[in-house]
């Protein structure tokens, strides 16, 4: 079954710099790559998503690239802000219905003021 | 955009009692939906895929017999954690995804079994 590593686990940037959050995954069948965000005590918020027809995907300061190749995708976030932080978590599936989203183990980011 | 609710969020119960958790699709139909756990400072881990109409599909390790799901209509999936023990104390998080469109998940679920 699919495996996804996420890298870093932790991750604190000063506010106006650029974070970087990577994710290999392991099933090369995977076409759907989303990312989450989550507060504590809530359920997951999608942010952005790449799926496996393009390379890149920008929304503000949020950017997705994906590398089908080396199976590795990446979030970047410019232009941090304290309400950044949270947990991110990258995923990996075969986008259907009926196919679940396997999760990274999270990245806890800190945005300091 | 689609919507998933999950009642209730938060829950505490006495151990050997059994709770039970509502996921809904407010406005789309689900045939699938899944249910995940997620343990402190920890990833979501796949529990076990509710199907509409059928058996629930439950990962390796996953006790159906103390999880049981029902998803009796295109719109509500539940979970009940039956006999609870404290080690079933955990946040449990829905999800379902609309056709060929992104996940969504619910607000999620905070047992503590005491």
């Amino acid at each position: 079954g699919e495996n996804v590593e996420q890298h870093p686990s932790t991750l604190s940037v000063q506010e106006g710099d650029s974070a970087v959050i990577k994710c290999t995954y392991s099933d090369s069948a995977s076409n759907y790559f989303p990312w989450y965000k989550q507060e504590l005590g809530k359920g997951p918020q999608l942010i952005i998503d790449i799926r496996s027809n393009v390379g890149e995907k920008k929304d503000q300061r949020i950017a997705v690239t994906l590398n089908k190749t080396a199976k590795h995708f990446s979030l970047h976030i410019t232009e941090t802000q304290p309400e950044d932080s949270a947990v991110y978590f990258c995923a990996a599936s075969g986008n259907s219905g009926n196919t679940p989203l396997v999760f990274g183990k999270g990245t806890r980011l800190s945005v300091i003021a | 955009g689609a919507v998933v609710s999950q009642h209730p969020s938060r829950v505490i119960c006495k151990s050997g009692t059994s709770v039970k958790i509502e996921c809904r699709s407010l406005d789309f139909q689900a045939t699938t939906m899944f249910w995940y756990r997620q343990f402190p400072k920890q990833s979501l881990m796949l529990m076990a895929t509710s199907n509409e109409g059928s058996k629930a599909t439950y990962e390796q390790g996953v006790e159906k017999d103390k999880f049981l799901i029902n998803h009796a209509s295109l719109t509500l999936s539940t979970l009940t954690v039956t006999s609870a023990h404290p080690e079933d104390s955990s946040f449990y998080i829905c999800s379902a995804i609309p056709g060929f469109a992104e996940a969504f998940f619910g607000q999620g679920t905070r047992l503590t079994v005491v």
